[in-house]
């Protein structure tokens, strides 16, 4: 059973541009959460998508939005790029929207310059 | 607001020993505690959990411990090896996938 794939595995973009990151879950997962790591601020929530409905939305601000398709795949766009934005963007499927066994894919490198 | 604090930063052992990793939650609501293994490069991999109705859970080398009326829960690994070096991230959750994480703790295994 393949594992969930992010595209791409890294990314350069400059302050201002904008950038869409993509997911694939683990077929027959359903819900698709995102976080965002870096070396200060750890792992923290960006949002969760379970049939295409976002369910829970962390503490970023309104340029980073998501949706999930109606094959479960989810993307995360963020518009208007700042050099804070530099990460590495992890998505996590699951197989059903309570049982919170999360499975990362290998996440997306976003340098911002 | 939840908040999930981790101890310690970071950890050094000789193999063979054991190591303890304590996390402390916030949200009285939090009802589940995955522990997640990140090694250098690579994605977070779930190495055990527990929900609040439990006490305790063990598998193998590894344990994990909830004390629900102090709101910590802790990582036991026994016999520890080289390759049990990693960053360790505990986390708490009251719901719909939504983990909050501690800011880790780097294990190094010494041979």
């Amino acid at each position: 059973k393949a594992g969930v794939t992010q595209t791409p595995r890294y990314l350069i973009k400059t302050r201002g541009q904008q950038v869409t990151l993509s997911c694939s879950p683990i077929s027959g997962h359903r819900s698709v959460s995102w976080y965002q790591q870096t070396p200060g601020q750890g792992l923290q929530f960006l949002f969760e998508y379970f049939s295409e409905t976002q369910r829970n939305k962390g503490n970023f601000p309104g340029r980073f939005s998501g949706r999930q398709f109606s094959n479960s795949r989810s993307e995360m766009n963020v518009s208007t790029l700042e050099l804070g934005d530099s990460a590495l963007y992890l998505c996590a499927s699951s197989l059903s929207g309570d049982d919170e066994k999360l499975f990362f894919g290998s996440g997306t490198q976003l340098s911002v310059l | 607001g939840e908040n999930v604090e981790q101890h310690p930063s970071t950890l050094s052992v000789q193999e063979g020993d054991s190591a303890v990793i304590k996390c402390t939650y916030s949200d009285s609501a939090s009802n589940y505690f995955p522990w997640y293994k990140q090694e250098l490069g690579k994605r977070p991999q779930l190495i055990i959990d527990i929900r609040s109705n439990v006490g305790e859970k063990k598998d193998q080398r590894i344990a994990v411990t909830l004390n629900k009326t102090a709101k910590h829960f802790s990582l036991h690994i026994t016999e520890t090896q080289p390759e049990d070096s990693a960053v360790y991230f505990c986390a708490g959750s009251r719901g719909y996938n939504k983990l909050i994480f501690g800011a880790g703790t780097r294990l190094a295994v010494h041979p």
